[in-house]
């Protein structure tokens, strides 16, 4: 069975980092095929996809925000962490991983996603 | 603002059959595979039709998607009120802005 849950902290101020830990089972970040990516929801907006890792540790990210985020992988952990530098309060959102299998291709889709987790940025 | 765009919101009453659609353009829905997400409150997004038109296991076929052109839709037949979800299409798109998935806004689906 294939789950993935999301943690970190519920509330950041602006221009600090943000640390997401994606913590997964039922699958093995080390074998061929597999990734995790992170998506986020505003509140009311529509779901914007930011970066995704796969089994052979190559990283892609969304253009927007290349420069601010960060994601790795501790296989051994099963878990893939995303860091967001410099964080406003419009990257208020709830934050969700997701499994992709066979990689960063257009015939690939999200197959199980975590619940989510609510980041909001305010000082 | 959404890349792909969905009606906010649709209804129907059980048994009825309703349709929810995801409009792109060539540099997504025109050129690649569409996906559908149902999103139950408070639950996290479960894939619901996936390559335009298939569904994974589990799936009932109450629940299809076609796609045209830069256009595509899913269907709910013999609608229930477990259906009642936000439903999201997606896609992959590749332009000038960059290559990645990308989403609908969602649409809230009401069972009266």
């Amino acid at each position: 069975q294939v789950t993935l849950r999301e943690s970190g902290p519920a509330l950041v101020k602006p221009t600090q980092t943000l640390t997401l830990t994606c913590t997964f089972s039922g699958f093995s970040l080390s074998t061929s095929g597999m990734c995790v990516s992170w998506i986020r929801q505003p509140p009311g907006k529509a779901l914007e996809w930011l970066a995704l890792i796969d089994w052979d540790d190559d990283k892609y990210y969304s253009t927007s925000l290349k420069t601010r985020l960060t994601i790795s992988k501790d296989t051994s952990k099963n878990q893939v962490v995303l860091t967001m530098t410099n964080m406003d309060p419009v990257d208020t959102a709830t934050y969700y991983c997701a499994r992709i299998r066979g990689g960063y291709d257009p015939t690939n889709y999200f197959d199980y996603w975590g619940q989510g987790t609510l980041v909001t940025v305010s000082s | 603002q959404s890349v792909l765009t969905q009606p906010p919101s649709a209804s129907g009453t059980p048994g009825q059959r309703v349709t929810i659609s995801c409009s792109g353009s060539s540099s997504n829905i025109g050129s690649n595979y569409v996906y559908w997400y149902q999103q139950l409150p408070g639950t996290a997004p479960k894939l619901l039709i996936y390559r335009n038109n298939q569904r994974p296991s589990g799936v009932p076929d109450r629940f299809s998607g076609s796609k045209s052109g830069t256009s595509a839709s899913l269907a709910i037949s013999g609608l229930r009120s477990e259906d009642e979800a936000d439903y999201y299409c997606a896609a992959w798109d590749d332009s000038l802005s960059g290559r990645g998935w990308v989403f609908g806004g969602g649409t809230k689906l009401t069972v009266l």
